[in-house]
């Protein structure tokens, strides 16, 4: 569904550490998905996509898994760095537009 | 690099003053889009353009108008802006519509005195 609410769930790691950012997506129609990095005062930076075909992706230092049966949705970072500190929208594309998901803010910490 | 470029990066007008905000791209993507964002928000697509094909969104407000002259080029025009319309302005391209990756954009911030 639309993204809403003031307050973005916070996710805080210590560097080094893996984390697991996790979406739950609306429609079961939806047959590509996308995750996005936004840093603060900038555009959405696209970071790694998964096909429905698809429930496992990688790319360098994240995965992203798909669970079709829940219609989950998660970002894994491996030894998460500082530079990785933003706020991360995981969108789905059920039809000719990208409806993105809440977001979740990500600090790392030394 | 092929990019999306959106000039300028801050604009600040006045409450009623007509502002325009432009994008670019080099893709030489078909789709363009625009999107508003407010803090700690996502991005609200406002429409979207197929080529010369226009696609406005049902709850997108009058007041905001787009012209897409060429492949290139597209703006996004606040006719009187208001107070609530101060936020974060996204272009983005696709090469296609379903299944294809968009590219953003940094945006321009606008911000209405």
């Amino acid at each position: 569904g639309e993204s809403v609410g003031l307050h973005l769930p916070t996710l805080s790691v210590q560097e080094g550490d893996n984390s697991i950012i996790n979406c739950a997506y609306s429609n079961s129609a939806s047959d590509y998905f996308i995750w996005y990095k936004q840093e603060s005062g900038k555009g959405p930076q696209f970071i790694i996509d998964i096909r429905s075909n698809m429930d496992k992706r990688q790319g360098q230092r994240v995965t992203v898994l798909l669970n079709k049966t829940v219609k989950h949705l998660s970002l894994q970072i491996a030894a998460t760095q500082p530079g990785d500190s933003a706020v991360y929208f995981c969108a789905e594309t059920p039809a000719d537009k990208l409806i993105f998901g809440t977001g979740t803010r990500l600090q790392v910490f030394p | 690099d092929a990019m999306v470029i959106q000039n300028p990066r801050y604009q600040v007008t006045q409450f009623g003053k007509p502002v325009t905000l432009s994008c670019s791209q080099t893709l030489n993507h078909n789709v363009m889009y625009w999107y508003q964002q407010k803090s700690s928000q996502a991005p609200k697509l406002l429409f979207h353009y197929y080529d010369k094909d226009f696609n406005n969104e049902a709850d997108t407000p009058d007041n905001f108008q787009s012209r897409r002259p060429n492949t290139s080029f597209c703006f996004l025009d606040i006719r009187s802006p208001g107070l609530g319309d101060a936020a974060m302005y996204l272009c983005a391209t696709s090469r296609d519509y379903r299944a294809d990756t968009q590219y953003f954009g940094p945006g321009t911030r606008l911000t209405v005195l």
